[in-house]
């Protein structure tokens, strides 16, 4: 069965500080990985899209990487901004159009 | 519009109820998906719309959820007899099917929805 995993559940963090967020994937075939961003009372926005070949995507302050061989994502944020505080999900997409779902890392930015 | 519409954003009703959720996609996208995000869960897949074709009904959790796509555009979800259950915030996406695998799919805010 495809899965998903995410960790921490919840994280708590500074405002300025790194954090990392894994992503741990049973999906195959596999086609990409999808990390997601989702505020509050909002829709998921995509901010990194990485395929098999590719082992790293930046977009801002995010970086994710890619390890196919484990199976492993991580979503790295530097210099966290209170902005920041939201749900992060990873989402793989396999052989078909239909992704799976993490269920998310609630990350929480104090002042 | 500029991105993806959904109405109601809340939506309150009794249990046996029947209910309608809309989704305005993003014009000229082609490909349209309905999840569902219970608290403390993934999104759950619904089901998928692709142009013309039949749609991908596979998801959709009991014959008391249907959805219909108008025009190859607005979507309506409908969910009959609500539960309980069914409380959860219903999500709408859409995306511009160039290549399936790798689109990337514009979400709209949802609706949530409360079964008493």
């Amino acid at each position: 069965k495809n899965q998903v995993e995410q960790s921490p559940q919840s994280l708590i963090i500074l405002e300025g500080k790194n954090c990392t967020l894994q992503c741990n994937y049973t999906v195959s075939p596999f086609s990409n990985l999808r990390w997601y961003k989702q505020d509050t009372g909002r829709g998921p926005v995509s901010l990194t899209i990485m395929t098999f070949s590719e082992n790293t995507k930046s977009n801002g302050r995010y970086t994710a990487t890619l390890d196919a061989d484990t199976k492993q994502s991580s979503l790295h944020i530097t210099a966290s901004q209170l902005s920041d505080s939201a749900s992060y999900i990873c989402v793989v997409m396999g052989g078909s159009y239909i992704p799976t779902f993490g269920r998310g890392t609630s990350l929480i930015v104090h002042p | 519009g500029a991105g993806v519409s959904q109405s109601p954003s809340n939506k309150v009703t009794e249990k046996g109820k029947d209910v309608e959720l809309r989704c305005d996609p993003i014009s000229g996208h082609t490909a349209l998906y309905w999840y569902r995000q219970s608290l403390g869960q993934g999104l759950e897949f619904l089901i998928y719309f692709q142009g013309n074709s039949a749609p991908d009904k596979s998801g959709l959790p009991s014959d008391r959820f249907s959805a219909e796509r108008t025009g190859g555009s607005v979507s309506t979800l409908t969910i009959q007899r609500t539960q309980q259950e069914d409380s959860a915030v219903y999500l709408c996406a859409s995306s511009i099917r160039v290549s399936a695998l790798t689109d990337t799919q514009y979400f709209g805010p949802g609706t949530r929805l409360t079964v008493l």
